[in-house]
């Protein structure tokens, strides 16, 4: 069974730093590993996509990339902002389920 | 990207009585949805997928007597909690995932919606 870890559970950064969420995963037979953001008592919202085939992905600030060989993924934020505060989860699709991780709680403070 | 509705986002009930939650993909076909709980500071639990004109697909561990679902069409999926108690209480989160275009099988989710139980 695929079991997906998030490394570190949470962090608190002040404003303008660059960090790095990571993702790691048991089984590289995966179709695509997705970057979702959840704020409080709210539903989650994508981020990043990444196919199997990728090795990364980028948007604006954040930028993850996908080593499935290595079964990890990691999201990079850059210049970090207040309103970046919120929970990042990492979920790996296998085609017919997604598995998600245990969730990185991020606190930037201004 | 695409859009995921979900209705109620906020429910409250007496302890033994049924709620029903919808799950609606707006502007995409879905023949497959997932609904999903989440208790406080924890990561999504699966319970069950739900498939357009067949019977839905339960996690071990989920009494598929208590949580109902019904994929009506190809757009609907309903998630009913039957008999309610105070141990349903709990963020309860669709997600549909798209079976076209660029983004083949990215999942898109509803808002959620809060279940407390009294």
């Amino acid at each position: 069974k695929q079991e997906v870890t998030q490394i570190p559970a949470a962090l608190s950064v002040p404003e303008g730093e660059n960090l790095v969420l990571n993702c790691s995963f048991t089984d590289s037979a995966i179709y695509n590993l997705q970057w979702f953001r959840q704020d409080p008592g709210k539903g989650l919202t994508s981020l990043l996509l990444i196919q199997s085939s990728q090795r990364e992905q980028t948007s604006g600030r954040l930028n993850a990339s996908l080593d499935k060989s290595s079964g990890r993924s990691t999201l990079y934020i850059a210049a970090s902002q207040p309103g970046d505060s919120a929970t990042y989860l990492c979920a790996g699709f296998t085609g017919n389920q997604f598995y998600f991780g245990t969730g990185t709680s991020l606190t930037v403070i201004p | 990207g695409a859009v995921v509705s979900q209705h109620p986002s906020w429910v409250i009930c007496k302890s033994g009585t049924s709620v029903k939650i919808e799950c609606r993909s707006l502007d995409f076909q879905a023949t497959t949805m997932f609904w999903y709980r989440q208790f406080p500071k924890q990561s999504l639990m699966l319970m069950a997928t739900s498939n357009e004109g067949s019977k839905a697909t339960y996690e071990q561990g989920v009494e598929k007597d208590k949580f109902l679902i019904n994929h009506a069409s190809l757009t609907l999926s309903t998630l009913t909690v039957t008999s309610a108690h105070p141990e349903d209480s709990s963020f309860y989160i669709c997600s549909a995932p798209s079976t076209s275009g660029r983004a083949l099988y990215e999942q898109f989710f509803g808002p959620g919606t809060r279940l407390t139980v009294l």
